[in-house]
């Protein structure tokens, strides 16, 4: 089946640093690309929607400036956690969609974040 | 905003037990994911149902979608303790927008 690889898998960093989070689908093209936040036993909560090529979508609430997101190609997408403080840690996870208009995500195994 | 409602959000059984997971909301969806999630992975997805009253079964596990296309539940038979997770209804729109709503998670702990 297809294979969605999230990079790093755990990171520490201290207060006021960057951190990036890449996300690449192995076997097939993403034009979109889903990234979530979630917190222990609790559900997923949508972050933004990345489209490959143009600006990503934003839920209301997530802070555009804090949590850029790079589409650069059909199988890569990153999210950029900027100037990091310990109330952005939490559990990142990344999906993408297989085809257009499909509705099949493929998920990566999470980055858990902690910012000291 | 579509809201999907799982209930119930814990739940902690003995090995051999039954259970059922309920998902509800007050939209209709084109179609529904079960997903089972273990701590520190990504989401796994178990099945989708797409058509109304539609029934799936995967070994112990069965899965139904309501007539309405507005909730869903899935059932456990003799759960085991590798049930053990953190279980996601998903509910997917029609349209262009194509985007999943998540449900708000029900953590399942079966002991052996």
């Amino acid at each position: 089946g297809a294979v969605v690889s999230q990079h790093p898998s755990r990171v520490i960093c201290k207060s006021g640093t960057s951190v990036k989070i890449e996300c690449r689908s192995l076997d097939f093209q993403a034009t979109t690309m889903f990234w979530y936040r979630q917190f222990p036993k609790k559900s997923l909560m949508l972050m933004a929607t990345s489209n490959e090529g143009s600006k990503a979508t934003y839920e209301q609430g997530v802070e555009k400036d804090k949590f850029l997101i790079n589409h650069a190609s059909l199988t890569l997408s990153t999210l950029t956690v900027t100037s990091a403080h310990p109330e952005d840690s939490s559990f990142y996870i990344c999906s993408a969609r297989w085809g257009h208009s499909s509705e099949k995500l493929f998920f990566g195994s999470g980055t858990q974040l902690s910012v000291l | 905003t579509q809201l999907l409602e799982q209930s119930p959000q814990f739940l902690s059984i003995q090995e051999g037990e039954n259970l059922t997971v309920y998902c509800n909301s007050s939209s209709v969806f084109s179609s529904l994911q079960w997903y089972r999630q273990e701590p520190g992975e990504g989401p796994v997805l178990l099945v989708t149902v797409v058509t109304g009253g539609e029934v799936k079964k995967l070994k112990r596990l069965t899965f139904q979608f309501g007539d309405a296309r507005k909730d869903s539940s899935l059932h456990i038979t003799a759960a085991q303790p590798g049930d053990t997770g953190l279980y996601l209804c998903a509910g997917a729109t029609s349209g262009s927008a194509r985007q999943l709503t998540f449900g708000s998670g029900t953590q399942l702990t079966v002991l052996p």
